[in-house]
């Protein structure tokens, strides 16, 4: 158990549809984080925040929109949807974004998509 | 830009077998290097790290050291468990200039099962 819980574990959706991904940490973290782990590929980056600010977008979709209401919770934000987006979407916080207390990243499990 | 790459999976072992997972990485200046591992059904933590040239990092009986000269942060371990079957990935985090928080950036897991 890290401290970081995402729902759903699972997510099947049509191309029309609108879902939303959750994320949730109570470990204090000023850091949140949203990655897209696919098979055989590098773990990508997708959004970060730091103190509920968005300081990086790495060139995602607009079919994609982050949400960081407060420092403990993180959504991402789904609608149009491409079946290439199939992936387990991943959250991740770490206590602050640079320093040393940024090099250490406490993950969820994921939440698994399908797009049909 | 940085880019890790690691050595392609997936790797079968028995019991106390001796492991080697290989990874290199290119960046500018001098990168902290990290491992992480992804238990089945779990997010991604932490295994081990190294900040600097000669290093080693180790846990769990798992160890890599920091070669600049080779640029590469190969893991090891002398006798694995079936309790290591997991996902291993290599990450590093920038020192250098350019993103002032130092993002990580992670190579593309190798699959390690290990069967009694």
């Amino acid at each position: 158990e890290t401290g970081v819980t995402q729902t759903p574990r699972h997510l099947v959706m049509g191309m029309t549809n609108k879902k939303s991904l959750k994320c949730e940490q109570h470990l204090g973290h000023n850091a949140m984080y949203w990655y897209k782990q696919s098979a055989k590929k590098p773990l990508e980056l997708m959004f970060v925040y730091s103190l509920e600010e968005r300081v990086e977008n790495n060139s995602v979709p607009s079919r994609f929109s982050p949400e960081c209401p407060n420092s403990s919770h993180l959504f991402l934000h789904l609608h149009t949807l491409q079946p290439e987006d199939s992936a387990l979407y991943l959250c991740a916080s770490s206590q602050e974004l640079g320093g040393l207390s940024g090099e250490k990243l406490f993950f969820g499990s994921g939440t698994q998509l399908s797009v049909l | 830009g940085d880019s890790v790459t690691q050595m392609e999976g997936p790797v079968t072992l028995s019991e106390e077998a001796f492991l080697t997972i290989n990874c290199t990485y290119t960046a500018t200046g001098y990168p902290s290097l990290f491992w992480y591992v992804q238990y089945p059904g779990e997010g991604l933590q932490l295994l081990l790290k190294a900040t600097k040239a000669d290093d080693k990092g180790s846990n769990k009986g798992f160890e890599a050291t920091y070669r600049k000269e080779t640029t590469s942060f190969h893991l090891e371990k002398g006798s694995v468990q079936v309790s290591d079957s997991a996902v291993y990935f290599c990450a590093l985090r920038s020192n250098a200039g350019g993103t002032s928080y130092g993002k990580l950036t992670f190579g593309q897991g190798t699959i390690l099962t290990v069967h009694p």
